[in-house]
């Protein structure tokens, strides 16, 4: 089945620094990795996502970016703020036929935002 | 209530009771999930119902039951449970077979087995 490698465990970052997050996985049939960030206390949310087809991905402060060949994809906040503060996690699925009910986690990464 | 819901929030049962966990979801979904969330580890996704059959059971121990009675609910009938078991139970939702890829969490219910 697929595995999710998912680094640094723990960031720390100055506000306005940018921070970055690396997964690996290793199903090379996944075509889907979505990130959610999970606030203290909160439930996880979907922040940004993307397929296969696509190297990258912004929405703001945030882009997400997709090596196929080495099976790898990263999360990039910049200008970081106090409230970024939050475990983000990473995962990947097989979708097919638009469902990618199979999510595989990464262990999550709690980043610090110091004002 | 708007999105997935959950109840209770937080559960202490002792390893010889029987409890179920609730979950809700408003969002018109056809596809519904338990994960279970431990300290240090990733989220781990225990079942799948999609269109109210069970599509998926990711090698949970007997003692967790899932019930799925129509699209909107789900539960999780717990019985026997050990203390490792202890940890935040996730429910989530979402729209499979169209172009809306995103699953919705629930608040979780946090439960300890004394």
């Amino acid at each position: 089945g697929e595995n999710v490698e998912q680094h640094p465990s723990t960031l720390s970052v100055q506000e306005g620094d940018s921070a970055v997050i690396k997964c690996t996985y290793s199903d090379s049939a996944s075509n889907y990795f979505p990130w959610y960030k999970q606030e203290l206390g909160k439930r996880p949310q979907l922040i940004i996502d993307i397929r296969s087809n696509v190297g990258e991905k912004k929405d703001q402060r945030i882009a997400v970016t997709l090596n196929k060949t080495a099976k790898h994809f990263s999360l990039h906040i910049t200008e970081t703020q106090p409230e970024d503060s939050a475990v983000y996690f990473c995962a990947a699925s097989m979708n097919s036929g638009g469902s990618n009910y199979k999510l595989t986690f990464g262990k999550g990464t709690l980043l610090t935002v110091n004002p | 209530e708007t999105g997935v819901t959950q109840t209770p929030r937080h559960l202490v049962m002792g390893m010889t009771n029987k409890k179920s966990l609730k979950c809700e979801q408003h969002l018109g979904h056809n596809a519904m999930y338990w994960y279970k969330q431990s300290a240090k580890k990733p989220l781990e996704l225990m079942f799948v119902y999609s269109l109210e059959e069970r599509v998926e059971n990711n090698s949970v121990p007997s003692r967790f039951s899932p019930e799925c009675p129509n699209s909107s609910h789900l539960f999780l009938h717990l019985h026997t449970l050990q203390p490792e078991d202890s940890a935040l139970y996730l429910c989530a939702s979402s729209q499979e077979g169209g172009q809306g890829y995103e699953q919705y969490f629930g608040p979780g219910t946090r439960l300890t087995v004394t």
